[in-house]
């Protein structure tokens, strides 16, 4: 599986927008990008995923710089419940059942 | 619905003992995975399924057990308890294998304590 990088942390303030950074500069042609968040003490939860284009979704948005070798997760006006640890995560088009964790971006809101 | 539900919440075993844990999802999924969360780690994968009597190996199954006779559950056994498995235990389900647009939807996990 392709590797991601990120930032071990983020800090930034309630209502204000947050840019997550992930740099995956061995990317194949067929690798979708993932992002997963966990809150604390719970399991981890889908936020978006993409391929080349910009997405945008209820909770997220992901710009996919033109080359695919980074990506950055906006969170638009953080809350105090986007306080979690987020994780980019590459999966194949066509297989690859399991998610890779890495150690993801502890992200902390402060009030 | 309930979505991805594990027991227990809690669990301290001792070294050698043995134990199940359960997990059961209401979507109809066919594909269950069971992962584990070390302190400050990223979750590893232990065992899937890819439906009801078929069961593959993750990164790291060493240790554990699984089986698949339904759909809905995909019950993780240890049986022989070491203090290197003290961990968070997470069960998931997806309902796609592709990886363009499976999501997994994940349970609240079991803390396992090992002593």
């Amino acid at each position: 599986d392709a590797k991601t990088t990120q930032p071990n942390s983020m800090e930034s303030n309630e209502e204000e927008p947050v840019h997550l950074p992930c740099n995956h500069s061995t990317i194949s042609g067929t690798d979708y990008i993932h992002w997963y968040r966990q809150l604390p003490s719970q399991g981890p939860e889908y936020v978006i995923h993409g391929l080349t284009s910009n997405v945008n979704n209820r909770m997220a948005s992901l710009a996919i710089a033109e080359d695919r070798k980074s990506s950055t997760l906006i969170l638009h006006r953080a809350t105090l419940r986007d306080a979690a640890v987020y994780y980019c995560i590459l999966r194949d088009r066509w297989g690859a059942q399991k998610l890779v964790f890495g150690q993801g971006t502890r992200l902390t809101i402060n009030p | 619905n309930a979505g991805v539900t594990q027991t227990p919440k809690f669990r301290i075993l001792k070294i050698g003992q043995s134990m199940t844990l359960q997990c059961t999802q209401d979507m109809n999924h066919n594909y269950m995975y069971w992962y584990r969360q070390d302190p400050g780690m990223g979750l590893k994968l232990i065992y899937y399924s890819v439906g009801a009597g078929i069961t593959d190996k993750g990164e790291v199954p060493n240790g554990y057990n699984v089986s698949r006779s339904t759909t809905e559950d995909f019950p993780l056994r240890l049986e022989l308890a070491a203090p290197s498995q003290t961990s968070v235990y997470f069960c998931a389900s997806s309902g796609l294998s592709s990886g363009s647009t499976d999501t997994q939807y994940f349970g609240p996990g079991t803390r396992l304590t090992v002593l």
